[in-house]
C-alpha cells in the first residue's frame, strides 16, 4: 500500500458541469499519475507529473487539466464535462529506486450524464 | 515508441489448470515489462516485473513470466488455476529512463469450477 487515496470515489455529473478529481498521496513520491480506464482500451495515460508545478501530457489529454501545487496533491479537472468522459479513473505514483514500478489508488467511477 | 499487445480478451480456464496469458510488445530498446491484476472494483496490483538480469521472473500468487527477447513476449503462466485467480490483468511496457507504462488492452479471466 502506496498510501494512495483519491476522492470522490464516485462522482455522477451532467455534461457541460467542471469537475475535480483528487489523488493524495502521502509518501512524498516525485512521480505522480492519471489514467482512464475504458473498456476495450485497458489503461491510458491522461497526465503525468515530476515534480510540483511540472507536469506533461499523455496519450489522452484533451477535455483535461492537471494542477499540483504540493508533492501530496495531484487534481484532475474536466473543465466541462462531456459523456465521452464517462471512465474509471486511476491515479498512480512511481517509487524512487523501484524504476517504472508503479501503484495505484482504488479508483473514482465517473458518469457524465 | 513503446506497444504492447495482449491476445484474447477473455480467457477460460478450468481450476486446476494451466493459466497462459499471451503478451507481445514493440520495443526499439530494451524494455521494462510488467503484469498487473485487477480484481473487480479494485485499482491494479503489481504481479511481477521485469528488468534485466534473470529472463524468468516469478511473482504474486503462484504466477510466473518468461522474457523472451527473439519472440518480443513476456506471456504470464501458472501451472495450476484457483478460483481466486478471476480477475482481468494486464501488461504493461516501459523503458529505461522513462517513467511512463503503456498498457495492453487486458485479458479477462476466468475460471470454470
Amino acid at each position: 500500500d502506496a498510501g494512495i487515496t483519491q476522492s470522490p470515489r464516485h462522482k455522477v455529473t451532467e455534461t457541460g458541469t467542471p469537475v475535480t478529481l483528487r489523488c493524495h498521496q502521502t509518501e512524498n513520491h516525485r512521480y505522480m499519475y492519471w489514467y482512464r480506464q475504458d473498456p476495450g482500451h485497458g489503461l491510458r495515460l491522461i497526465h503525468y507529473s515530476y515534480g510540483v508545478k511540472d507536469t506533461d501530457k499523455g496519450e489522452v489529454s484533451d477535455g483535461y487539466s492537471v494542477s499540483r501545487s504540493k508533492t501530496e496533491d495531484f487534481l484532475l479537472t474536466l473543465e466541462s464535462a462531456t459523456s465521452s468522459q464517462t471512465s474509471v479513473y486511476f491515479c498512480a505514483i512511481s517509487v524512487q529506486g523501484r524504476p517504472n514500478e508503479q501503484f495505484f489508488g482504488p479508483g473514482t467511477r465517473l458518469t457524465v450524464l | 515508441a513503446q506497444s504492447v499487445t495482449q491476445l484474447g480478451s477473455h480467457v477460460s480456464v478450468s481450476e486446476g489448470a494451466l493459466v497462459l496469458l499471451r503478451c507481445n510488445y514493440s520495443s526499439s530498446v530494451p524494455p521494462y515489462l510488467f503484469w498487473y491484476v485487477q480484481y473487480p472494483n479494485q485499482g491494479l496490483q503489481l504481479l511481477l516485473k521485469y528488468t534485466t538480469g534473470a529472463t524468468l521472473v516469478k511473482g504474486i500468487n503462484g504466477f510466473e513470466a518468461e522474457f523472451k527477447k527473439s519472440e518480443t513476449s513476456f506471456h504470464l503462466t501458472k501451472p495450476s488455476a484457483h478460483m481466486s485467480d478471476a480477475a482481468e490483468y494486464f501488461c504493461a511496457v516501459s523503458l529505461f529512463g522513462n517513467e511512463k507504462l503503456t498498457f495492453g488492452t487486458g485479458t479477462r479471466l476466468t475460471i470454470i469450477p
